[in-house]
């Protein structure tokens, strides 16, 4: 069973500019949600999105944004780049979501902002 | 007060000691997930609870509803259990996190 997968891996931006963050859950599961992890700030929720439907949503600027497709991949996107936003951008799959199943992570995406 | 609580954050140990880590939170929930961190990034799920005891290999969890507390016990530790790990309770489809204990086993 292929696991959450995450593209891409590395990259690096400059401030003004956005970026295209994308989630492929394990084949199966609904649910997939977005954290952004800071040395400083430590993990954060992003939002969760079920069947294509945003279920929650964190504190985060509206410049962040994302939306699930039928088929239950997910993309983010960050327009107007901060510094920042340098992070890491983590993505969890599950059949239904934290609270009733196993979370599978993907590897993240480390976004550099310069 | 933050939610999710964990002790200790930092944790140095020999090779072969038992470990334990706690985690206190102050909200309803229905489940508790321990997870892994290892540097590079990747997060592993280590269990999911609900209630009473689960046990992996050498990780044992458990957790006690009415007390809001759950812990995270290594047996036999050897060096690959370093890493960081994180207790999460997910309240309205996210996760709230513990700020996670940085394990160190030395050889």
């Amino acid at each position: 069973k292929a696991g959450v997968t995450q593209t891409p891996r590395y990259l690096i931006k400059t401030r003004g500019q956005q970026v295209t963050l994308s989630c492929s859950p394990i084949s199966g599961h609904r649910s997939v949600s977005w954290y952004q992890q800071t040395p400083g700030q430590g993990l954060q929720f992003l939002f969760e999105y079920f069947s294509e439907t945003q279920r929650n949503k964190g504190n985060f600027p509206g410049r962040f944004s994302g939306r699930q497709f039928s088929n239950s991949r997910s993309e983010m996107n960050v327009s107007t780049l901060e510094l920042g936003d340098s992070a890491l951008y983590l993505c969890a799959s599950s059949f239904g979501g934290g609270e009733t199943g196993e979370l599978f992570f993907g590897e993240g995406s480390r976004l550099t902002v310069l | 007060k933050n939610e999710v609580e964990q002790s200790p954050q930092n944790l140095t140990a020999q090779e072969g000691e038992f470990i334990t880590i706690n985690c206190s939170y102050s909200v309803g929930i229905s489940a508790l997930h321990w997870l892994q961190q290892h540097p590079g990034g990747g997060i592993v799920s280590l269990f999911m609870l609900s209630s009473g005891k689960k046990k992996h290999g050498r990780l044992i969890a458990t957790i006690n509803i009415q007390e809001k507390h759950s812990s995270l016990h290594i047996t036999a530790s050897h060096p690959r259990d370093s890493a960081v790990y994180i207790c999460a309770v997910p309240i309205n489809y996210q996760l709230i996190w513990g700020a996670g204990t940085k394990l160190i086993i030395k050889p």
